[in-house]
């Protein structure tokens, strides 16, 4: 079983405030690593597959790097609106494809 | 993006009663489905990947006699707890691939064991 962190656990912003946040997993055996935003009441959603160190990737206003080297990767959101309010959640990919979930961060924007 | 939906949403049942809580893909057919379980304030800790037309594969630490899993077509796989007890009480959530890599979520289901 992998050891993935997320920190912070949650994270209270005010609209307009950039953020970013951290997942940190294992370096050795890396296949690939997964973010997922999740809504309360809604199911949790992709946002980004990476596989390549140094990977950025960006949708919208939410960007994403990745370090397998050292094995971490951060989440940024850039001028965070109420709608950004989720549970962020990365998932190191393990042999057999199989995700290993952090425990989120719970991120909520202010208006 | 790929659907999958899940029902029940909550189920509140007794103590030594079986539930059964349904995962179908609405737009995709899906070999393989996953089911995950998320304690209060834990991450998502894979149970079982469910294969149809064969047997689940369980996680270590997953009891298979008490969490039944059948995957009889390419849309629909199925989660019985069964003889639940209050332990179990839990928030189960299950997922699939599509195409790609990335995992498409059910709604999930809140189980509680009076």
């Amino acid at each position: 079983i992998l050891n993935v962190e997320q920190s912070p656990q949650s994270l209270h912003v005010q609209e307009g405030d950039s953020t970013n946040f951290t997942c940190s997993f294992p370096s050795s055996n890396f296949y690939a690593l997964h973010w997922y935003r999740w809504e309360t009441a809604k199911s949790p959603e992709a946002l980004f597959v990476m596989t390549l160190n140094g990977d950025e990737k960006k949708k919208g206003r939410i960007s994403a790097t990745l370090n397998t080297k050292e094995g971490y990767s951060y989440l940024y959101i850039k001028g965070s609106q109420p709608e950004d309010s989720a549970t962020y959640l990365c998932a190191p990919v393990r042999a057999g494809n199989m995700l290993t979930f952090g425990g989120g961060t719970r991120l909520m924007v202010k208006p | 993006g790929a659907v999958v939906s899940q029902h029940p949403s909550w189920v509140i049942c007794k103590s030594g009663t079986s539930v059964k809580i349904e995962c179908r893909s609405l737009d995709f057919q899906a070999t393989t489905m996953f089911w995950y379980r998320q304690f209060p304030k834990q991450s998502l800790m894979l149970m079982a990947t469910s294969n149809e037309g064969s047997k689940a594969t369980y996680e270590q630490g997953v009891e298979k006699d008490k969490f039944l899993i059948n995957h009889a077509s390419l849309t629909l796989s199925t989660l019985t707890v069964t003889s639940a007890h209050p332990e179990d009480s839990s928030f189960y959530i299950c997922s699939a691939r599509d195409q790609g890599e990335e995992l498409f979520f059910g709604e999930g289901s809140r189980l509680t064991v009076l």
